[in-house]
């Protein structure tokens, strides 16, 4: 079983809806990564959290992303308005230590229709 | 630009050969260097790192060589098995600023065992 846990396991939801996928990390680790991957496409970065702070996203990370450590141990990816191009594999990442390799959740396959 | 259904370089092996897959990186400034599995339905998996001021990492039947002169990483798994059947990603990092370490994936190569 990995370390990192993520839920639903699969999302589907009709465009324009808000999604909320949920990841509960390694403990006690303070960096946090979100992750993406179209199908059949690279994974690609979306966003890293440290210390409840953003500290980088990338391009594909626009206003209708956020995340948010609502409390002490998960750590969500929501999308306001979903769009049909948001269909993918999201996976939420961590390490064990800071400069450690990323640990990765099985990921939430969403779907939007 | 971005390309869509990219086709990821296929590996075709026989049961018990060794296998070799290549991956070319993009920044000279990385520092370093992971191998990740990716089973079909599963997120990627860490295999092996290596970090820059070495050329040769060895684990447990998989070998990771780096050639920075040429931007070239590669994986070697010994006596290949049907469970390594996957698709294997390369990815380099670099540390920034914020002590942050943002992962630059490769397209990643499709190893088909046969047994």
């Amino acid at each position: 079983e990995p370390e990192v846990t993520q839920t639903p396991s699969h999302q589907v939801t009709q465009m324009g809806q808000e999604v909320i996928l949920r990841c509960v990390p390694i403990s006690n680790h303070l960096y946090f990564y979100w992750y993406r991957q179209i199908l059949g496409q690279k994974v690609e970065f979306l966003v890293s959290f440290y210390n409840n702070e953003i500290s980088e996203k990338s391009e594909i990370f626009d206003d209708q992303f956020s995340v948010e450590r609502p409390d002490g141990s998960n750590f969500t990816l929501k999308i306001r308005s979903t769009k049909l191009e948001d269909s993918a594999m999201y996976f939420c990442a961590s390490p064990r230590a800071p400069n450690s390799p990323l640990h990765f959740g099985n990921g939430t396959r969403l779907t939007v229709t | 630009g971005e390309s869509v259904g990219l086709h990821l370089p296929t590996l075709s092996v026989q049961e018990g050969d060794n296998s070799i897959i290549n991956c070319a990186y993009s920044n000279s400034a990385s520092d370093y260097f992971i191998w990740y599995k990716q089973e079909s339905g599963k997120g990627p998996q860490f295999i092996i790192d290596i970090r820059s001021n070495m050329d040769k990492r060895q684990g447990q039947r998989v070998t990771v060589l780096l050639n920075k002169t040429v931007k070239h990483l590669s994986l070697q798994i010994a006596a290949t098995q049907p469970g390594d059947s996957a698709v294997y990603f390369c990815a380099e990092t670099l540390l920034n600023a914020g002590n942050n370490r943002k992962l630059i994936w490769g397209l990643g190569t499709s190893l088909a065992v046969n047994p």
